[in-house]
């Protein structure tokens, strides 16, 4: 696609469902990142992919938290048992390859997860 | 661990007037990288600037501008002519190969009035 896809962009959950939160990469980009973003927060790092190599899970807040990304490409971060400190903005991105080689990573535009 | 801080949660200056956005960070390395990110209320982040650390001369992108002091770590945003366009969260950011993790400040909330 033309830019990063990201669904939902607004999710509402009860406390203790779990959920899942998707994304589309610019096609050809090998780098995929998910971040955090909570309220009158910065950007948390949360997970990286890089091609066929292991993932940084080092930024995964605890074990309700997971992603994978199937053929290289579309992602999906699944938060099991949510909780209300959950509640955030997930943001995706992803880049040509490692990003400091052109410091861009292009963003989408978000999925609003809310815990009741 | 590296640290970025925007000491400045929100800002607003006039149309055409200048603003500078105020970042500074923390680590022992020598060889980083910056950058600056604007968040629009789309959400949808886009970078607006970056800087190498290796590079002594400042960046700049048409009306926007760094302030880059190594020494005292220290990297600001300088946006000239500002338009009303240019209202969003701006956020600070350093990154420290091979680590790909890309270290975010919290952000400054830039409104630009007419």
């Amino acid at each position: 696609g033309a830019g990063v896809s990201q669904s939902p962009s607004n999710k509402v959950t009860e406390k203790g469902k779990d959920v899942e939160l998707r994304c589309d990469p610019i096609s050809g980009h090998t780098a995929l990142y998910w971040y955090r973003q909570s309220l009158g927060q910065g950007l948390e790092f949360l997970i990286y992919f890089q091609g066929n190599s292991a993932p940084d899970k080092s930024g995964l807040p605890s074990d309700r938290f997971s992603a994978e990304r199937t053929g290289g490409s579309v992602s999906t971060l699944t938060i099991q048992r949510t909780q209300q400190e959950d509640s955030a903005v997930y943001l995706c991105a992803s880049s040509l390859a490692t990003a400091w080689n052109t410091g861009e990573l292009f963003f989408g535009e978000g999925s609003r997860l809310t815990v009741l | 661990a590296q640290t970025v801080t925007q000491s400045q949660p929100e800002m607003s200056v006039q149309e055409a007037e200048t603003v500078t956005l105020s970042c500074t960070y923390d680590t022992s390395e020598s060889n980083y990288y910056l950058f600056w990110y604007k968040q629009p209320p789309s959400r949808q982040m886009i970078l607006v600037i970056r800087q190498e650390a290796y590079k002594q001369q400042n960046a700049t992108e048409n009306r926007f501008s760094v302030n880059f002091q190594k020494a005292a770590k220290s990297f600001s945003l300088k946006i000239s002519d500002s338009q009303l366009g240019d209202t969003a969260m701006y956020f600070c950011a350093f990154m420290k190969p091979p680590h790909v993790s890309m270290r975010f400040g919290a952000g400054t909330r830039l409104t630009v009035k007419p």
